[in-house]
């Protein structure tokens, strides 16, 4: 078990251009969370998924955020027509719903920082 | 609204010194509560989990409390070294018919001195 894993590491871009970010949860980890977290704060909360399913959304992911788990494994959130305010660490969490207790415990990845130019 | 408030927000102790740090919460109704550990440009690395229904977890030299009635845990570092330097983060998680999610506070900048 490698842990979770996120790609890129770093990305830097120009405003208005589009970002793709990718990961790869725990295997058989059926949840899997995105977060954002910006300098000298806590992760805000962004969505999870229940396998493939998106089951929340915050009201920080606006219509330019997207997040994907189409076959409930590997996770993408893309960013469209990126902003300045965009400018981040992406992170994200797995943790696994098998068991006989739900721990709901997370599990984070490396995260994803965002430079938007 | 849950809103999670982590006291200090900076900490700077000689190396084995005995330290606590501190984390409240407004709504007592959580699922469970996780500290974590981050270091600089880092991910978060889980330290030690709390269900709602327990009052402390260990691990090694940590030990962490809870105490749902007052909306309080605490986090106690043992004989802290430098290695623990680091931003220590409280999370806690909420699930009911609001759905699910965690809520974070801001975290404690902590520098153990050699």
């Amino acid at each position: 078990d490698t842990g979770v894993s996120q790609d890129p590491r770093h990305k830097i871009t120009k405003r208005g251009q589009n970002v793709t970010f990718r990961c790869d949860p725990i295997s058989e980890h059926n949840r899997l969370y995105w977060y954002r977290q910006t300098l000298g704060q806590g992760p805000e909360f962004l969505t999870y998924f229940q396998n493939e399913a998106q089951l929340e959304k915050s009201r920080l992911l606006s219509d330019r955020f997207s997040a994907e788990r189409p076959k409930g494994s590997f996770s993408t959130l893309e960013i469209q027509r990126t902003e300045q305010g965009d400018s981040a660490m992406y992170l994200c969490a797995s943790s696994p719903t098998i068991g006989p207790v739900l721990s709901y415990e997370q599990y984070f990845g490396p995260g994803t920082r965002l430079t938007v130019t | 609204k849950q809103e999670v408030t982590q006291i200090p927000a900076a900490l700077s102790v000689p190396e084995g010194e005995n330290l606590v740090l501190n984390c409240s919460f407004t709504d007592s109704a959580i699922y469970n509560l996780q500290w974590f550990r981050q270091d600089p440009g880092k991910g978060l690395t889980s330290l030690l989990l709390i269900q709602s229904s327990q009052r402390e977890q260990t691990s090694g030299r940590l030990n962490a409390s809870l105490d749902k009635s007052s909306g309080r845990s605490t986090l106690y570092i043992a004989a802290s070294q430098p290695g623990d330097s680091a931003t220590y983060l409280c999370a806690v998680s909420l699930l009911g018919t609001g759905g699910f999610k965690t809520i974070f506070g801001a975290g404690t900048r902590l520098f153990v001195k050699a």
